[in-house]
């Protein structure tokens, strides 16, 4: 198994600032995924964070706007840049064996006002 | 179109009934996960099943994967408040896709 823990758990940020999200994983994990989860809704992937190489991005989402960092295998990064209202999301990571998602973080409430 | 679905959306029932959840893919699936997700945090891995016609349980919590793999019924014996949440379903498929379903949202009145 593995614990995430995952910070901020919540914020209120302005319109055309940033946030960054943190994920620290008590255990050495390949891959990383970070998901967004829209009011209402299933979870949509982001990106998924390979350490050491540039992360994999799903259709619909840039690197310019969701910039991630994976420094080592332990910890990674997502920001979500210059937010707008439609940011307002739930940001999860998560980690699991065989590629698949298993253990999230808490989560990230992001209100964008 | 969803590449998941779950019946039913949300479901209400009184503490102590039974309730079963679907999940539902047009598609043969190579491994399929159940989640539950209390409101506002992350999601709990409940159980994961590969073989077809596989059952696991988990305290009162039964899932089954049906012979085709393209199936899968959460069902939940004599629910409990402590059961309320959101219910989601996961699966990967060929490529390394990983979709999740479009969620069970239940509530348990005591």
């Amino acid at each position: 198994s593995a614990v995430i823990s995952q910070k901020p758990s919540r914020d209120i940020c302005q319109r055309g600032t940033s946030l960054t999200i943190q994920c620290q994983v008590d255990s050495q994990v390949t891959m990383m995924f970070w998901y967004r989860q829209q009011p209402g809704q299933s979870l949509t992937l982001i990106a998924t964070a390979n350490q050491g190489s540039e992360a994999t991005y799903e259709s619909g989402f840039v690197i310019d706007k969701f910039p991630i960092s994976r420094p080592n295998l332990t910890f990674s990064t997502l920001t979500v840049s210059n937010m707008s209202p439609e940011d307002s999301s739930i940001y999860l990571c998560s980690v699991g064996p065989q590629g698949a998602p298993v253990y999230f973080g808490a989560g990230t409430r992001l209100s964008v006002l | 179109s969803q590449e998941l679905e779950q019946s039913p959306q949300s479901l209400i029932v009184q503490e102590g009934k039974n309730l079963t959840i679907n999940c539902t893919s047009s598609k043969t699936l190579y491994g399929l996960y159940w989640y539950k997700q209390k409101y506002g945090e992350g999601l709990i891995f409940l159980m994961m099943l590969q073989k077809g016609g596989e059952e696991k349980s988990h305290e009162k919590i039964t899932a089954k994967l049906d012979e085709k793999k393209q199936q899968s019924s959460l069902h939940i014996t004599a629910s409990q408040p402590s059961h309320a949440g959101i219910y989601l379903c996961g699966a990967d498929r060929a490529g390394n896709q990983f979709y999740f379903g479009t969620g069970t949202s239940l509530t348990v009145i005591p």
